[in-house]
């Protein structure tokens, strides 16, 4: 069974501050790695994901994801955060080939002016 | 143009009802699911239908039947709610295939916030 770790449950910040936050996940087989985000009041949006290939990973917005197998990992960073990045961060993973999404505990990041 | 859709937006019920959530998804995807966030905004999956058939059932109690007329819907019937039930039910869509080009994304709605008093 996969399992995701997420340590921080909130990472308060000031804008225009680096922000990274960090995800571990448990699997015996191969995983694909994804970044959901959720605003106030709103569904899951995909952030990005982690399939094959490169090991880090870009969304449009600015941030960024980088796979670490020996780690375990798929940190999340933006260099430069906005208010508007102020939301709830899930980190998920699920099993190569199967559809079942499992989540972690989110981390709510807090932009501050 | 929304792409999962679903109804109602928010419920608020007594124990003991049963209430229904729907889920529409026009993004022409051939596998739906149900998932529940709980007040610590813990996402948990419930259900996932594949072509209307169910592929996978998590440990929910059977007062859950998840229903799915046709592949674009994928509704949720709950029998004599129970305050725990209250939650965010989220409804998502995906396209399975082989190959990375159907990217193994789920989209998902807006959220069904159920209050049950």
């Amino acid at each position: 069974a996969q399992s995701v770790t997420q340590l921080d449950s909130q990472v308060p910040v000031f804008e225009e501050a680096p922000v990274e936050l960090r995800c571990n996940y448990s699997s015996s087989v191969s995983v694909y790695l994804f970044w959901y985000v959720q605003y106030p009041n709103q569904g899951l949006q995909l952030l990005l994901k982690y399939l094959s290939g490169s090991t880090l990973v870009e969304s449009i917005n600015g941030f960024e994801a980088e796979f670490n197998k020996s780690q375990t990992s798929f940190h999340l960073r933006k260099p430069s955060v906005h208010i508007s990045d102020t939301a709830e961060y899930f980190c998920a993973v699920s099993r190569t080939g199967f559809q079942k999404l499992v989540f972690g505990t989110g981390t709510r990041l807090l932009v501050s002016p | 143009d929304t792409a999962v859709s679903q109804t109602p937006k928010y419920l608020v019920t007594q124990m003991g009802n049963d209430k229904s959530i729907k889920c529409e998804q026009n993004l022409g995807h051939d596998t739906m699911y149900w998932y529940k966030q709980d007040s610590k905004k813990f996402l948990k999956i419930m259900f996932s239908y594949n072509n209307k058939e169910l592929i996978i059932n998590e440990t929910v109690p059977n007062r859950f039947s998840p229903k799915s007329p046709d592949k674009a819907h994928l509704n949720l019937h709950i029998n004599s709610l129970e305050l725990g039930d209250s939650a965010v039910y989220f409804c998502a869509s995906s396209q399975t295939g082989p190959g990375t080009e159907y990217q193994e994304t789920q989209y998902f709605g807006p959220g069904t916030r159920l209050l049950v008093l």
